[in-house]
């Protein structure tokens, strides 16, 4: 019954490699994000998504590109994996994405070591 | 552009005593306020959030948060901790982009509670 899930929740992979982050709500919210918290625990958004529109792409390497298949689904995808990568992301939800309404629920975060 | 800061990094507290997270925001007009907790391993649970009206909000697990704006401050306070409060806070502030559309959170560092038996 878990509101926002996300897989895998641990990935580890090599220098270079592409790989993806899966987000799933089943709250039926119209906006979803994807944060990420580095090594000191600092949370910074990196992307939302509104019926299907990027509508904050924050100055994240383009290497990241988020991809929503569908308005209950926001997956990552990560190109050329780097060590600075390493850091657990977070997928979130919101309702309509107007401030007032802004609640954000989390996932449980995808924790991400690249060797 | 927004900014939100927790001045303390670690906060020890014995079981029982009163706790105050402190949080102060920086945006230019009225923001939308939150704490978030974090258990080891965990993602990011709501504890309360403070959109307007009155200044003093309760949340969950006992906590609650005083809105100041003339100290622009959004203190988190409880009055007695539990060791299973023990996590890291975050304060958060929510707000529009000037494209408008839907809206990031800015956190704060984070604050790490320990409890003290």
């Amino acid at each position: 019954d878990t509101a926002v899930s996300q897989t895998p929740k641990y990935l580890v992979t090599q220098m270079g490699n592409d790989k993806s982050i899966k987000c799933e709500q089943n709250l039926g919210h119209d906006t979803m994000y994807w944060y990420k918290q580095d090594s000191k625990k600092f949370l910074k958004i990196m992307f939302s998504y509104n019926n299907k529109e990027l509508i904050i792409n924050e100055t994240v390497p383009n290497r990241f590109s988020p991809k929503s298949p569908d308005k209950a689904h926001l997956n990552l995808h990560i190109n050329s994996l780097e060590l600075g990568d390493s850091a657990v992301y977070f997928c979130a939800s919101s309702h309509t994405g107007q401030p007032q309404q802004e609640t954000q629920y989390f996932g449980p975060g995808t924790r991400l070591l690249v060797l | 552009a927004q900014s939100v800061t927790q001045p303390d990094i670690h906060i020890t507290v014995s079981e029982g005593a009163s706790l105050e997270l402190r949080c102060n925001y920086s945006y230019g007009a009225t923001p939308y306020l939150f704490w978030y907790v974090q258990s080891p391993g965990q993602g990011l649970q709501l504890l309360l959030k403070y959109f307007s009206g009155d200044t003093l909000v309760q949340g969950i697990k006992g906590f609650e948060a005083e809105f100041k704006r003339s100290q622009s401050s959004f203190n988190l306070r409880k009055p007695s901790v539990h060791w299973s409060d023990a996590a890291e806070y975050f304060c958060a502030v929510g707000a529009l982009y000037s494209g408008g559309g839907a809206d990031g959170l800015t956190f704060g560092k984070g604050t790490h509670l320990i409890i003290q038996p």
